[in-house]
């Protein structure tokens, strides 16, 4: 079963808009973390933000914040005020142990964002 | 500081030619991690170890093989390569992930097509 569901291949936003991209998660261990990740077309992988399970406010960082609703396990990314600089693949990860093993981070297939001036 | 270095950056193969990809950090991190990313479907974990002398599989082992013999290097072995095996190879590190905000330093990636 996928752990880590990202619905949206591509998205398009004009520049200085709002825009919502979607992570669902699924995991049977209470503790755990959600990460985001930014790839411009560069390649390198850039990290954006992260919410823990127990962490109780949604985290921000910037231009960046996560809209965290554990009961729907959905923990998707908000970046307000798009900048044409903001156009990249952008990946929605979870911290994972549950079956046992050590911890690792499992990542979703990614949604491309452009940005249009 | 250097972080994560993952050599080479580009190599072509033909189909049964063997070749190990480098990665080396040096912020002398427990946990490190090789990944593969292929066109929409992300990034997925081969292989990983969590401290010198241990490596464990992940999603997609199959074909590849780990050593750490040292902290600091992570070394990503194809035996035989094969055309499936044709992606771009991300080396990452992190201190742990046992204290939950702690991230992943990724290298800047190795492009590998098997011919």
């Amino acid at each position: 079963a996928q752990k880590i569901t990202q619905t949206q291949p591509g998205m398009f936003v004009q520049e200085k808009e709002a825009v919502t991209l979607d992570c669902t998660y699924d995991t049977s261990d209470p503790s755990y973390g959600l990460f985001w990740y930014k790839q411009p077309s560069s390649g390198e992988m850039i990290f954006l933000i992260y919410q823990g399970s127990y962490d109780q406010q949604n985290a921000t960082e910037g231009r960046y914040s996560l809209n965290f609703q554990k009961a729907r396990k959905s923990a998707n990314l908000v970046i307000s005020a798009s900048q044409l600089g903001d156009s990249a693949m952008y990946f929605c990860a979870m911290r994972d142990s549950a079956q046992g093993g050590s911890e690792k981070l499992v990542f979703g297939k990614g949604t491309k964002l452009t940005v249009n001036p | 500081n250097a972080g994560v270095t993952q050599t080479p950056k580009f190599r072509v193969l033909k189909t049964g030619q063997s070749m190990t990809l480098l990665c080396a950090q040096d912020m002398n991190h427990e946990y490190m991690y090789w990944y593969r990313q292929d066109p929409g479907m992300g990034l997925r974990l081969i292989h990983y170890s969590v401290g010198e002398g241990t490596t464990a599989k992940g999603e997609v082992p199959d074909g590849y093989n780990v050593s750490r013999l040292k902290k600091q290097n992570f070394l990503l072995g194809l035996e035989s390569a094969a055309p499936s095996q044709t992606s771009v190879y991300f080396c990452a590190s992190s201190y742990s992930l046992l204290f939950r905000d702690e991230k992943l330093f990724f290298g800047s990636g190795t492009q590998l097509s098997v011919l």
